[in-house]
């Protein structure tokens, strides 16, 4: 069974940058797509991006200029990094694997942005 | 971005009452149409792919439906479970692109 574990500082400054890790167990990384979704608090889901194994990426473009999804394939992990964050980046960031739809999530991680 | 238009953003209804949830997309998405259930604190979960493709493990009272643009998620006799909040999702084009959400609550 893949399972997934978003890992990464809960609480983030303003104009400083999240970071945030995916790690996969239970199955391989390769040959799949891998997405960062997030979820503003009492909000709807919005894609941030998502990469494929070998490394290319695709990102949404309301942020693709604050955005870098990176894969490493060796850790069976996968990174988010979003720079110069605002209030408006605080939300629950899901990790998913995409396969069809996107059938494995990670339980998610709040993060707040807040001095 | 290709738009993803639900309706109805919330309902009430009972248990063993049937249930229709529509989702439009702003252009042609072919079957590219995906549909989640979130439950309050917890991470969405796939229940339809492809328009009508039931998920392992998805109790068949869950049904997906396509028109045109036009997307369909019904459930056939709400059970107590079934209270949550439905999303669908395009995977035809990048980014991919979400419904606003649709909240089932207990009439």
């Amino acid at each position: 069974q893949v399972q997934l574990q978003e890992s990464g500082p809960g609480l983030v400054k303003p104009s400083e940058t999240l970071s945030l890790t995916c790690t996969v167990s239970g199955g391989s990384i390769s040959g799949y797509y891998w997405s960062w979704i997030r979820q503003p608090p009492g909000k709807g889901l919005e894609l941030i991006g998502y990469i494929y194994y070998s490394g290319s990426t695709n990102y949404n473009p309301s942020l693709k200029s604050r955005v870098t999804i990176s894969v490493d394939t060796s850790k069976n992990q996968f990174s988010l990094r979003l720079t110069s964050v605002t209030a408006a980046d605080t939300a629950v960031y899901y990790c998913a694997r995409a396969f069809g739809g996107l059938d494995y999530w990670g339980q998610g991680t709040l993060v707040t942005v807040s001095s | 971005d290709i738009q993803m238009t639900q309706s109805p953003s919330s309902l009430s209804a009972s248990v063993g009452d049937r249930v229709t949830i529509t989702c439009r997309a702003s252009q042609s998405i072919y079957t590219y149409l995906n549909w989640y259930q979130q439950k309050p604190g917890k991470a969405p979960k796939l229940l339809i792919s492809a328009a009508s493709s039931l998920q392992s493990g998805v109790p068949s009272r869950f049904s997906g439906g396509r028109s045109g643009t036009d997307f369909t998620l019904t459930i056939s006799s709400l059970q107590p479970e079934d209270f949550a909040t439905y999303y669908c999702q395009q995977s035809y084009s990048a980014p991919w692109t979400f419904g606003q959400g649709a909240k089932v609550e207990i009439k």
